[in-house]
């Protein structure tokens, strides 16, 4: 079984300041992972995705994401702010195979950014 | 490429009523997938299919029907409209390409409240 545990529900920084989303992660087998954004009303958008090819993935809009196979964890990380990165993000966790590459979800972290 | 295109955007409808959603994709994915959005939730699956003529449930198939007679289209069938339905309804879809690449494509969504 899998699983994917946001850390953080609320995330708030000023602009002009790193960001650091916390994402925790259980796969029996090796994983692949993702984050994504939705901006209010609207669908998902990729950001990056981590499929072992480097531990470290940078993705869109400055964003970038470390996986770290020994404490779980793949958070995502911005040195920046910007007023639009304002969105909810979800981690996700994905297992090939037998699981016919279902998708598990994170409840999200909603990131606000202040001027 | 069109993407993943969701129809409708909005629906409200009474309890007992029935409706589909629909979902086409123009990628040629052979996967795609209907997931629901609760507030503070991730998003769930609802249903899945792997191809044409092949569906199977997801972790809350309760209360909806999916078919899959062609690639490109995957309907969503409410048949009783219950108010524990109202959500927000993603499809997507994907085209495995190996044991660890498995990025879905999402369309933008059906806003369904049922009164």
């Amino acid at each position: 079984a899998q699983s994917v545990t946001q850390l953080d529900s609320h995330v708030s920084v000023s602009e002009g300041t790193p960001v650091l989303l916390r994402c925790n992660y259980s796969s029996s087998y090796s994983p692949s992972l993702f984050w994504y954004v939705q901006h209010p009303n609207k669908g998902l958008q990729l950001l990056l995705k981590y499929t072992s090819a480097a531990t470290l993935v940078k993705g869109i809009n400055g964003f970038e994401a470390e996986f770290k196979k020994s404490e779980t964890s793949f958070h995502l990380t911005k040195p920046s702010a910007h007023m639009s990165d304002a969105a909810e993000y979800f981690c996700v966790v994905s297992v090939s195979g037998g699981s016919n590459y279902k998708l598990t979800f994170g409840k999200g972290t909603l990131l606000t950014v202040n001027p | 490429n069109a993407g993943v295109t969701q129809t409708p955007k909005f629906r409200i409808l009474k309890i007992g009523q029935s409706m589909t959603l629909q979902c086409t994709q123009d990628m040629n994915h052979n996967y795609m997938y209907w997931y629901r959005q609760d507030p503070g939730m991730g998003l769930k699956l609802i249903y899945y299919s792997v191809g044409a003529g092949i569906t199977d449930k997801g972790e809350v198939p309760n209360g909806y029907n999916v078919s899959r007679s062609t690639t490109e289209d995957f309907p969503l069938r409410l048949e009783l409209a219950a108010p524990s339905q109202t959500s927000v309804y993603f499809c997507a879809s994907t085209l495995p390409r190996g044991a660890s690449y498995n990025e879905q494509f999402f369309g933008p969504g059906t806003r369904l409240t049922v009164l």
